[in-house]
């Protein structure tokens, strides 16, 4: 069965409104990352978890919010949703010790489309 | 910089045949790690194989291997036996020592003909 899950898998918001895309491993890996996917930009890192009660933010933090409340489970959330965060999120856990180490196993993905 | 590059947009092949996707990456690391991931149509993204700059030995997970060349900065995904669900967005990646960031090309489709 899968090991890294998202939920929901689609999507759809208001500008302005809250969203908050949730992601749960049962890889028991320290490490978890957010990422959105557009054309043109492939993966793109927005923040990530070294474990539980961490978020580190990572290349495009900003807009976006993180939570990582147990070890298995890391947030991604959107204060002001705006139609630029229109995008493909994936989630992802890692194993080893330290993120620059790991191997990132990566979730089915949540289309989020904001009109 | 670091960076990862991919220059074969597209490649068909016919099925059961051996396919050879390109990678080839910058980094100022001594130590690093390389990895190739899958991506089917239906979007899902997959860890396939990967390799650590300083392990001699090319990789082999299945039917896929990897043709590490370090003095060229080039990591080539091979895939024997070509079956038609192998046809996907095919990702190269990398991770510097020193670096979090996994700096990732941008993609190789494989089309395998029947």
């Amino acid at each position: 069965e899968a090991a890294v899950t998202q939920s929901p898998r689609n999507k759809v918001a208001v500008t302005g409104g809250k969203v908050t895309l949730s992601c749960n491993q049962t890889n028991n890996h320290n490490n978890m990352y957010w990422y959105r996917q557009d054309t043109g930009h492939g993966l793109r890192l927005i923040h990530y978890s070294y474990g539980a009660g961490s978020t580190e933010k990572g290349d495009i933090p900003d807009g976006y919010k993180a939570s990582r409340p147990s070890q298995e489970n890391f947030s991604l959330i959107l204060e002001l949703a705006t139609p630029s965060q229109t995008s493909v999120y994936f989630c992802a856990s890692g194993e080893g010790s330290g993120t620059n180490q790991d191997t990132q196993y990566f979730g089915p993905g949540t289309r989020l489309l904001v009109l | 910089a670091q960076k990862v590059t991919q220059t074969q947009t597209s490649i068909s092949v016919v099925e059961k045949t051996t396919v050879t996707m390109d990678c080839v990456y910058e980094t100022r690391d001594s130590s690093y790690f390389l990895f190739w991931y899958k991506q089917t149509a239906s979007g899902e993204i997959v860890f396939l194989i990967r390799q650590d700059s300083y392990k001699k030995e090319n990789a082999t997970v299945g039917h896929y291997s990897l043709n590490f060349q370090k003095p060229k900065s080039s990591i080539g995904l091979i895939i024997t036996a070509t079956q038609i669900e192998d046809s996907a967005v095919y990702f190269c990646a990398m991770r510097g020592y020193s670096n979090y960031q996994l700096i990732w090309g941008s993609g190789t489709k494989l089309i395998i003909k029947p």
